[in-house]
């Protein structure tokens, strides 16, 4: 079956622009995660959606970066205003809620470079 | 703070050798354990996990070592090959969040 898929793969902007990225998750994975991986770094958790839920706002590094989830399904997550701190690898994860977050399975990300 | 620290930052294993990457934590809430695998490119993707309540894990050439009391896990890949080469990462769940270690670079060669 298909697996969660992220758009565009590549993006490169000028600094002060706005960015948006997209994220397909699994189909029926209720959970939905994105993280940032920057160069020689760990996965650094963003935000966090979880069915019909208030999502968890608490990894996100400032209020230039906000991420919404419609019907259940897609999520962009944007970036205005960018900035060269945040050229990153944007990982974008889906779960089952029955796997508590513990299995997650990842798309191939989207590499955004701001210059 | 880092909640989750990982060593080495990379390794190079012969083939055939053992790779061992070790992972420390302090959150004492922190109810399972997983191991994911990142090739270049890749998302990551899930190796194996362990739940705190057993010690020890294995599928095929990969194993989990836990230590509750020390707060310690550890991956071993036994009889490695070329096509373990790939960044590791380890990971702690904490309400239905994963917080990862910082990878391990693991290079194999022939």
């Amino acid at each position: 079956g298909a697996g969660v898929s992220q758009s565009p793969s590549n993006k490169v902007t000028e600094k002060g622009k706005d960015v948006e990225l997209r994220c397909d998750p699994i189909s029926g994975h209720t959970a939905l995660y994105w993280y940032r991986q920057s160069l020689g770094q760990g996965l650094e958790f963003l935000i966090y959606f979880q069915g019909n839920s208030a999502p968890d706002k608490s990894g996100l590094p400032s209020d230039r970066f906000s991420a919404e989830r419609t019907g259940g399904s897609v999520s962009t997550l944007t970036i205005q205003r960018t900035q060269q701190e945040d050229s990153a690898v944007y990982l974008c994860a889906s779960s089952l809620v029955r796997t508590g977050g513990g299995e997650q399975y990842f798309g191939p990300g989207t590499r955004l470079t701001v210059t | 703070q880092q909640q989750v620290k990982q060593s080495p930052q990379s390794l190079i294993v012969q083939k055939g050798g053992i790779s061992i990457i070790n992972c420390a934590y302090e959150n004492t809430a922190f109810d399972y354990f997983p191991w994911y695998q990142q090739f270049p490119g890749k998302g990551p993707a899930l190796l194996i996990a362990i739940r705190p309540d057993v010690s020890e894990k294995k599928e095929g050439r990969f194993t989990i070592s836990f230590n509750k009391s020390a707060k310690q896990f550890s991956l071993h890949i036994m009889d490695s090959q070329p096509g373990d080469s790939a960044t590791y990462f380890c990971a702690a769940r904490e309400s239905d969040k994963l917080i990862f270690g910082t990878g391990t670079r693991l290079q194999v060669f022939p």
